[in-house]
């Protein structure tokens, strides 16, 4: 989806060193979301942001911040890297309560 | 707790066979379910979403769902499977009072030529 662009698309990092994943979209989405997909657990949400400066935490939000300085940016970083955050994470939006979620390519992190 | 949950995780299919993948949650409130396509390689997609109305809802690609309340089921099907429609299949249902979803643990189908 052109709206939704996630950068890096893959990234190889040092466990111990800090990794910023950023979320940029054109659609003026109120809602954002980061979620991780590992295999035999489907996806599974991190953090997500309701608004500006407005965020909170998913389920497995442990190791890894985000913020929201602007509607169309959603940064997540994961603050020291481990190896079990391996993954692939994936941005979402959603306009409104009654829509599904877009969602972007995906950024393929590894932690060695 | 609300849950979403897909039984199966594994499906293999040749191509013009039915498909039938199932989808059942638990909670209660506003039902508001949604299937998702995740091509190989590729990001997720919505296929189709039921929000009130017709119980029975129509997607993309020749897919539907049909909405079930006393059996608080979901399920996707499709008449005729193709080789193309090869994927892993993710229901979803927002979490009653956040503003999350969750999402079953998918179902990988393949088809055969």
């Amino acid at each position: 989806d052109a709206g939704i662009t996630q950068s890096p698309r893959h990234k190889v990092t040092e466990t111990g060193t800090p990794v910023t994943l950023r979320c940029h979209q054109t659609e003026n989405h109120r809602y954002m979301y980061w979620y991780r997909q590992d295999p035999g657990h489907g996806l599974r949400l991190i953090h997500y942001s309701y608004g500006v400066k407005d965020t909170d935490k998913g389920e497995v939000s442990d190791g890894y911040s985000v913020s929201r300085s602007k509607t169309e940016d959603f940064l997540l970083t994961l603050e020291s890297a481990t190896s079990s955050q391996t993954s692939v994470y994936f941005c979402a939006t959603r306009e409104g309560r009654n829509y599904g979620y877009t969602f972007g390519s995906g950024t393929r992190l590894t932690v060695v | 707790a609300q849950s979403v949950s897909q039984h199966n995780h594994h499906v293999i299919l040749s191509e013009a066979a039915s498909l039938e993948l199932g989808c059942n949650y638990s909670y209660g409130g506003t039902v508001n379910l949604f299937w998702y396509v995740q091509y190989p390689g590729q990001h997720l997609q919505l296929l189709l979403k039921y929000f009130s109305g017709d119980p029975l809802v129509k997607g993309i690609k020749g897919f539907e769902a049909e909405f079930i309340k006393s059996k608080f089921s979901f399920n996707l099907r499709k008449p005729s499977v193709q080789w193309s429609d090869t994927a892993e299949y993710f229901c979803a249902a927002p979490w009653s009072g956040t503003y999350k979803y969750i999402f079953g643990t998918g179902t990988r189908l393949k088809v055969l030529a």
